[in-house]
């Protein structure tokens, strides 16, 4: 299996565009997690779905951040308008139906917001 | 609710000394108990969990820890650093009620390893 996959891998823009960063989690896995992660407040974890439908969205920062996931093979992550603020590298992350199981990271979308 | 408490946000040892990477945790049933390890510029990756078998669990690249239910602890070891393992080490719990689905975890601790 060729693991989490997050695209793209580094994205630059500017304040108020929108930005959409993207997973393909791992093949059978029922748990999609998305992360933040910053120098100053660490990971954090932004939503999770289970079996596509959104389970706690409580660490989504703001109304400008949505995720969605219309099938079990991919989920994105919007922002609209982006921030300066909104800097960080954001994680995506898998998992099976146990809770005892290995939740696996991709490598991150380094997003820098100018 | 569960939580996770790392002590210290930075650790440094000298090449071939023990490491010792320190966690607690609270949970109001047994958890099950995980360490990940992110190099620069990379993902998490599991170095090993506990899951309710063997107390001493063994993981990938030399390193261990240990369940003790007694003083809510799960800390990581190492009997010698390589400088390979300069990297930021997470301790997380699993979360039970609600949903049920995700990973608390702590703050992390970034190991540096002197020569």
């Amino acid at each position: 299996d060729a693991g989490v996959i997050q695209s793209p891998r580094h994205e630059v823009t500017e304040m108020g565009q929108e930005v959409t960063l993207r997973c393909k989690p791992i093949s059978g896995h029922d748990y999609l997690f998305w992360y933040r992660q910053t120098m100053m407040r660490g990971l954090e974890l932004l939503i999770y779905f289970n079996n596509n439908v959104p389970i706690d969205d409580s660490g989504m920062p703001e109304d400008r951040f949505s995720a969605k996931m219309p099938n079990a093979s991919f989920s994105t992550l919007k922002i609209q308008p982006s921030e300066p603020r909104d800097s960080a590298v954001y994680f995506c992350a898998s998992r099976t139906g146990l809770l005892s199981d290995t939740q696996y990271f991709g490598p991150g979308t380094r997003l820098t917001v100018l | 609710a569960q939580s996770v408490t790392q002590l210290g946000s930075h650790v440094s040892v000298s090449e071939g000394a023990l490491v010792l990477l320190r966690c607690n945790y609270s949970s109001s049933v047994p958890p099950y108990l995980f360490w990940y390890v992110q190099y620069p510029n990379q993902g998490l990756q599991l170095l090993l969990k506990y899951t309710s078998a063997a107390t001493l669990v063994k993981g990938i690249n030399g390193f261990e820890a240990e369940f003790k239910k007694s003083e809510t602890s799960f800390h990581l070891t190492k009997p010698s650093a390589h400088m390979s393992d300069a990297a930021e080490y997470f301790c997380a719990v699993s979360e039970y009620g609600g949903s049920q689905g995700n990973l608390i975890f702590g703050k992390g601790t970034k190991l540096s390893v002197k020569p």
